[in-house]
């Protein structure tokens, strides 16, 4: 069965460096999301993406974030200057359309900022 | 903002008996909800869904129920069993361009032998 897939598992950063999160879509999905899960908090929104664009961002998403696609298969997340409130889990999700067609989740990156 | 809330953070239930999980939600223009199903450090699996055209939607030993009125939908789990132990996300949704998810705070169910 396709899943989506997600690496690393874990990271761990010092606060200000640059972290590229990794995600493979499933192949034949066009619309891809990342969310995360502070620890102890629901999952947020946060960016979602169609044809190498980003159709919306939430206020999470601020300019240390972005999101590309840099080849047929990868879908990556990057936080430019990590801060310690970044420190959550990153889930990726894809979906085969719209409206309203499952999205289906990878097991997540654990993101620790020190 | 809390437009989806699940106001019961546990739930206990005895194998074989109904599991029932609430969620309500403030948005009235939520027409797609969808429960996840989360073992820890693990992603959320989608269990099942249901859009807002229908009040009941089934699939095996899941059925959830939407009450438009009240704002309002469960997830029956019958009969339980000691695997469905994990926590339980609702989420929902509107018709946009985007489909982003909208998620509660989550319930965890413990089934015990």
């Amino acid at each position: 069965e396709p899943e989506v897939t997600q690496t690393p598992s874990h990271q761990v950063t010092q606060m200000g460096q640059e972290v590229i999160l990794r995600c493979v879509p499933i192949s034949n999905h066009l619309y891809f999301y990342w969310y995360r899960q502070i620890l102890g908090q629901k999952v947020e929104f946060l960016v979602s993406f169609y044809n190498n664009e980003i159709s919306e961002k939430s206020e999470i998403f601020d300019d240390q974030f972005s999101v590309e696609r840099p080849d047929g298969s990868n879908f990556t997340l990057k936080i430019r200057s990590t801060k310690l409130e970044d420190s959550a889990m990153y889930f990726c999700a894809s979906s085969e359309g719209l409206p309203h067609t499952t999205q289906y989740f990878g097991p997540g990156t654990r993101l620790l900022v020190l | 903002d809390q437009q989806v809330k699940q106001n019961s953070p546990s739930l206990s239930v005895q194998e074989g008996r109904i599991s029932i999980l609430n969620c309500d939600y403030t948005n009235s223009m939520f027409d797609y909800f969808l429960w996840y199903k989360k073992y820890p450090a693990e992603g959320p699996t989608f269990l099942i869904s249901i859009s807002s055209i229908k009040d009941k939607n089934e699939d095996g030993r899941f059925t959830v129920f939407l009450n438009k009125s009240a704002k309002h939908l469960s997830l029956h789990i019958v009969p339980s069993q000691p695997g469905d132990s994990a926590v339980y996300f609702c989420a929902a949704s509107e018709a946009s361009d985007t489909d982003k998810l909208i998620f509660g705070t989550g319930t965890r169910l413990q089934v015990f032998p």
